[in-house]
């Protein structure tokens, strides 16, 4: 069955830093990994997806690393924002064809 | 990307009574699709897998008799919460993968009152 942490659980920066979000799965055999933003109350925004056969994505300030076979993958955000504060969710897609999420890391990015 | 469409968005019901929610897939056919719940300040967890023309899979804990699921067509599947209760007060997203990329719906507050 496949686990999914992130850490840290919560995180608090100033406006500018540079951040990475870690995530770990137990189950290596994944078809893809999916990196989700999740604001308070609302849906879930895709933010990148990194394919089994691929090491790293990257869209604007969003950098996402896939290490398959030690199950981890990093997100790291550039140059964060205020806009920025919501909760991202790690989101491994496993062998059942199945998205099993995280447990997510809030941010929150102070002016 | 592909859409997914979940309706309603909030959905306040009685305690006793049944709700439905529908999950549609607007440009592309999903023989399966996945429902999810979310308490408040916690991450989502799969409830069951929707199969078009068959029985839904379960994961374990979930009440199938209570968490009604039907996917009659290859662009809708629905999820039905039998006899409301206060504690089924939560987030409902659906989701269906295109291309091994899952995609999202927008999601269902229910408030069981």
């Amino acid at each position: 069955k496949q686990e999914v942490t992130q850490i840290p659980a919560a995180l608090s920066v100033p406006e500018g830093e540079n951040l990475v979000l870690n995530c770990s799965f137990t189950d290596s055999a994944i078809y893809n990994l999916q990196w989700f933003r999740q604001d308070p109350g609302k849906g879930l925004t895709s933010l990148l997806l990194i394919q089994s056969s691929q090491r790293e994505q990257t869209s604007g300030r969003l950098n996402a690393s896939l290490d398959k076979s030690s199950g981890r993958s990093t997100l790291y955000i550039a140059a964060s924002q205020p806009g920025d504060s919501a909760t991202y969710l790690c989101a491994p897609a496993t062998s059942y064809d199945k998205v099993i999420f995280g447990p997510g890391t809030s941010l929150s990015v102070i002016p | 990307g592909a859409v997914v469409s979940q309706h309603p968005s909030r959905v306040i019901c009685k305690s006793g009574t049944s709700v439905k929610i529908e999950c549609r897939s607007l440009d592309f056919q999903a023989t399966t699709m996945f429902w999810y719940r979310q308490f408040p300040k916690q991450s989502l967890m799969l409830m069951a897998t929707s199969n078009e023309g068959s029985k839904a899979t379960y994961e374990q804990g979930v009440e199938k008799d209570k968490f009604l699921i039907n996917h009659a067509s290859l662009t809708l599947s629905t999820l039905t919460v039998t006899s409301a209760h206060p504690e089924d007060s939560s987030f409902y997203i659906c989701s269906a993968r295109v291309t091994k990329q899952a995609f999202f719906g927008q999601g269902t507050r229910l408030t069981v009152v």
